[in-house]
């Protein structure tokens, strides 16, 4: 299983919700990581998490909280979102070593109303 | 990681080798040369990576100048399913773990 599978596929929110997206690897990868992807621009690096913890944060606002609760899954909690964060959101995942591949889901469309 | 640059976009002719070009200059000793592309609507796919040689493999070869200042992406037979955005991506062999996407090269493969 190569797959790094992301739900929900769409999610459209309202300012005041909260909402959670959600990754999983089957792979094995001690790796994982978020990025978000405004059209027709490349993927920027959100989050990184390594063995389980969180080894880099891109400065990224406190709206957006993630949470690595086993080293096959990769939740992005949202809260009090901005019209602005409406984007793809991409997961990923890789082995380290010396020549690690990342692995990417098909992301999460977000529209924030 | 090594800054790249790549030409914002390319046309070729289905069942012609496309040959995406990738400036590296400022690359150093310990880090490597890899390429992904991202088909429209899904996430990054990893194509081939490497360090100083010549690279082939079942999608694409990767070409890099014996100097390492740049590299070339060569899809041998390009059909219409090979039209995305290319991304050439150095990364340092330890250390920093992500990846940094540029801008990349917009490959569109003419019928």
């Amino acid at each position: 299983d190569t797959e790094v599978t992301q739900t929900p596929k769409h999610l459209v929110m309202g300012m005041t919700n909260k909402k959670s997206l959600k990754c999983e690897q089957h792979m094995g990868h001690r790796a994982m990581y978020w990025y978000k992807q405004k059209a027709k621009k490349p993927p920027e690096l959100m989050f990184v998490y390594s063995y389980e913890k969180l080894s880099i944060n891109e400065s990224v606002p406190s709206r957006f909280s993630p949470e690595c609760p086993n080293s096959s899954l990769l939740n992005l909690h949202l809260h009090a979102l901005q019209p602005e964060d409406s984007a793809l959101y991409l997961c990923a995942s890789s082995s380290p070593g010396l020549d690690e591949k990342l692995f990417f889901g098909s992301g999460t469309q977000l529209s924030v109303l | 990681d090594a800054k790249t640059t790549q030409p914002p976009s390319m046309d070729c002719a289905e069942g012609r080798a496309a040959n995406l070009p990738c400036n590296h200059s400022t690359i150093s000793g310990n880090e490597y040369v890899y390429w992904y592309r991202q088909i429209h609507s899904q996430g990054p796919q990893y194509i081939i990576h490497g360090l100083k040689n010549n690279e082939t493999n079942e999608m694409a070869s990767l070409i890099i100048t014996e100097d390492r200042k740049s590299s070339t992406l060569i899809l041998p037979h390009a059909t219409l399913r090979d039209t995305a955005v290319y991304y050439c991506i150095v990364r340092v062999v330890t250390g920093r773990r992500a990846l940094t996407f540029g801008s990349g090269t917009r490959l569109q493969v003419q019928p």
